[in-house]
């Protein structure tokens, strides 16, 4: 089946850091999202990017969907306590097959 | 505000037993998912739905089976429990038609433990 490797695996930073990650697949997907997952609960949507090369801001947040259509990439600027949890990207090829392929998380601690 | 409603929260089973984890939906939505989360391994689709009446086989379906009477509601049975199925299941929801936006809407979680 279809795998998304997600880097990095986990993050340890200073508050007011910026963070990078990225989720990179083996094929194409249409649509691509990205949930944050805050300690005992379940995944929330964050972003939504539907068109490849389109970059979407949620407050701090940005997300680009990549022009090759195999990857992803989801920034925070200037982090705060409450962004600690674990990121998972998710890839969709088609409406109509609603099987979204999740990537394996980036876990972001935030160092006091 | 219900949304996606999971029990029990968490349970500890011993090798060979069967149980039940519920899950309910209040928003009216045709698709429903079980994932299963293993640390460090994302989330693993093991079965869904598109509707009442259908269900068909995701990743790792083996050891489990699901049913679907009800738009609301989408139990997921394990039969005869065994140590690897010692994971936190979520069940999941998202809309269908020209309203589907890829979200999809998860409970909190039901924490296994098989001994």
């Amino acid at each position: 089946g279809q795998q998304l490797n997600q880097s990095p695996q986990s993050m340890f930073i200073q508050e007011g850091e910026d963070v990078s990650m990225n989720c990179t697949s083996s094929s194409i997907f249409n649509t691509w999202l990205w949930y944050k997952q805050d300690p005992g609960e379940g995944p929330v949507l964050l972003i939504a990017l539907y068109k490849a090369g389109e970059l979407t801001s949620n407050g701090r947040l940005t997300a680009q969907f990549g022009i090759t259509r195999k990857d992803s990439f989801l920034n925070i600027s200037a982090s705060i306590p409450s962004d600690v949890g674990i990121y998972f990207c998710a890839g969709l090829y088609s409406f109509g097959n609603e099987k979204l392929t999740f990537g394996t998380g980036t876990r972001l601690t935030i160092i006091p | 505000n219900a949304g996606v409603t999971q029990t029990p929260k968490f349970r500890i089973l011993k090798i060979g037993q069967s149980m039940t984890l519920q899950c309910a939906q209040d928003m009216n939505h045709n698709y429903m998912y079980w994932y299963r989360q293993d640390p460090g391994m994302g989330l693993k689709l093991i079965y869904y739905s598109v509707g009442a009446g259908i269900t068909d086989k995701g990743e790792v379906p083996n050891g489990y089976n699901v049913s679907r009477s009800t738009t609301e509601d989408f139990p997921l049975r394990l039969e005869l429990a065994a140590p690897s199925q010692t994971s936190v299941y979520f069940c999941a929801s998202q809309t269908s038609g020209r309203g589907t936006t890829g979200e999809l809407f998860f409970g909190e979680g039901s924490r296994l433990t098989v001994l």
